[in-house]
């Protein structure tokens, strides 16, 4: 089977940088990815990680470790309108869906 | 110019009716998806098509049919609808399975 486990909430401070963590435990793993949805909105993509390692984009950031079945979204330079709903999701090699955690929802404080 | 377009927004209707939401994008995309998000937020798939060709149908009550006339569009409909068929249905598009999703705007059904 598959599970996915993110926080359910965190608050931040505009400004700041918060770390969004994602841990999943899945077989046949295929890549990471990230989606922000706000409020009422559909998800949009964020990221996508195959491999170990970084990837930087903008204010955003995403990390995955395979061997340790985890990522975080690293959010820099927070903006109000950053608050929103960011979800996890894994692909798998055998299959054909992508698995969504439950979501953390984020609040960017003034 | 909008990408994944589902039709209605809003639905609201009476336990026991029968009721459609269709779908359709304008990428060219080979693979769509129809998503469930309850009121814990939860995003769970329901239904994918590649090609026209049903691919994924995880636990869902037969009174949910997808329908794909064409790779452009894939269509819900949902007989006898219950109360804990209320939630907001996702459709969304990808270019090939296990690539990024592209999603519709929502569709908040509510059965009253």
């Amino acid at each position: 089977g598959q599970n996915i486990d993110q926080p359910t909430e965190m608050t931040a401070t505009e400004g700041a940088i918060v770390q969004i963590n994602c841990t999943y435990q899945t077989s046949g793993f295929n890549g990471l990815f990230w989606y922000q949805q706000h409020a009422g909105e559909a998800p949009t993509f964020l990221s996508y990680n195959v491999l170990d390692g970084l990837e930087e984009k903008g204010r955003f950031s995403s990390f995955l470790s395979r061997s340790k079945g985890y990522s975080y979204l690293l959010l820099k330079e927070l903006q109000m309108k950053d608050s929103a709903s960011y979800l996890c999701a894994v692909s798998r090699t055998g299959g054909f869906k992508t698995i969504f955690g439950a979501g953390t929802r984020l609040f960017v404080k003034a | 110019d909008t990408a994944v377009s589902q039709t209605p927004k809003y639905l609201v209707t009476q336990m026991g009716n029968d009721k459609s939401i269709k779908c359709e994008q304008n990428l060219g995309h080979d693979t769509m998806y129809w998503y469930k998000q309850d009121s814990k937020k939860f995003l769970k798939i329901m239904f994918s098509y590649n090609n026209k060709e049903l691919i994924i149908n995880e636990t869902v009550p037969n009174r949910f049919s997808p329908k794909s006339p064409d790779k452009a569009h894939l269509n819900l409909h949902i007989n006898s609808l219950e109360l804990g068929d209320s939630a907001v249905y996702f459709c969304a598009s990808s270019q090939q399975v296990r690539e990024k999703l592209f999603f519709g705007s929502g569709t908040q059904l509510s059965v009253l």
